[in-house]
């Protein structure tokens, strides 16, 4: 089946400096590409996603950037607040059907 | 409009006994899914719905799980005998059902602890 992996597993920034948490995939098929956040304790919510006819998309300050060939895909948050501490999980869409298949998640940390 | 509701938000259980869980999903949703999540760790896929057939089961760990959804909304997931390794939350998720909306929302979760 399709395995995902991501980097790094944890990451702790001060606040205002920027994270990026990188997303590998295996199916060369997949053509949607979500990031999700999740708070302690709550849902994991959609925060951005991109599909695989385009390399980039912004949305204030979360972006996410895809790579097709090398099969990556990368979450950029700038100018961090502690409320982006959070556990981030990737989850490109898997061969048939909608199925995403869910990274372990990285845990963000940003430091006041 | 209202969001994936899931019931109970907690269960605790004694080994051995059957547990069922419920999913309310959004409303006009065509696609459901569930997904298990132990402490500390990612979503482990469970299984898939697209209107009341569940094209892809490939995530139930073992038989003593099942599903099923009725009229293409509610769905219920039952786990039989149920073991300690079985204590998780289990998420439930919905989305459009079309090619081009895949998004999934996600429930509040039940939190299972089986003692």
């Amino acid at each position: 089946g399709e395995n995902v992996e991501q980097h790094p597993s944890t990451l702790s920034v001060q606040e205002g400096d920027s994270a990026v948490i990188k997303c590998t995939y295996s199916d060369s098929a997949s053509n949607y590409f979500p990031w999700y956040k999740q708070e302690l304790g709550k849902r994991p919510q959609l925060i951005i996603d991109i599909r695989s006819n385009v390399g980039e998309k912004k949305d204030q300050r979360i972006a996410v950037t895809l790579n097709k060939t090398a099969k990556h895909f990368s979450l950029h948050i700038t100018e961090t607040q502690p409320e982006d501490s959070a556990v981030y999980f990737c989850a490109p869409k898997g061969r048939g059907y909608n199925k995403l298949i869910f990274g372990a998640g990285t845990r963000l940390a940003v430091h006041p | 409009g209202a969001g994936v509701s899931q019931s109970p938000s907690n269960k605790v259980t004694e080994k051995g006994k059957d547990v069922e869980l419920r999913c309310d999903p959004i409303s006009g949703h065509t696609a459901l899914y569930w997904y298990r999540q132990s402490l500390g760790q990612g979503l482990e896929f469970l299984i898939y719905f697209q209107g009341n057939s569940a094209p892809d089961k490939s995530g139930l760990p073992s038989d003593r799980f099942s599903a099923e959804r009725t009229g293409g909304s509610v769905s219920t997931l039952t786990i039989q005998r149920t073991q300690q390794e079985d204590s998780a939350v289990y998420l439930c998720a919905s989305s459009p059902g079309t090619t081009t909306t895949d998004t999934q929302y996600f429930g509040p979760g039940t939190r299972l602890t089986v003692l």
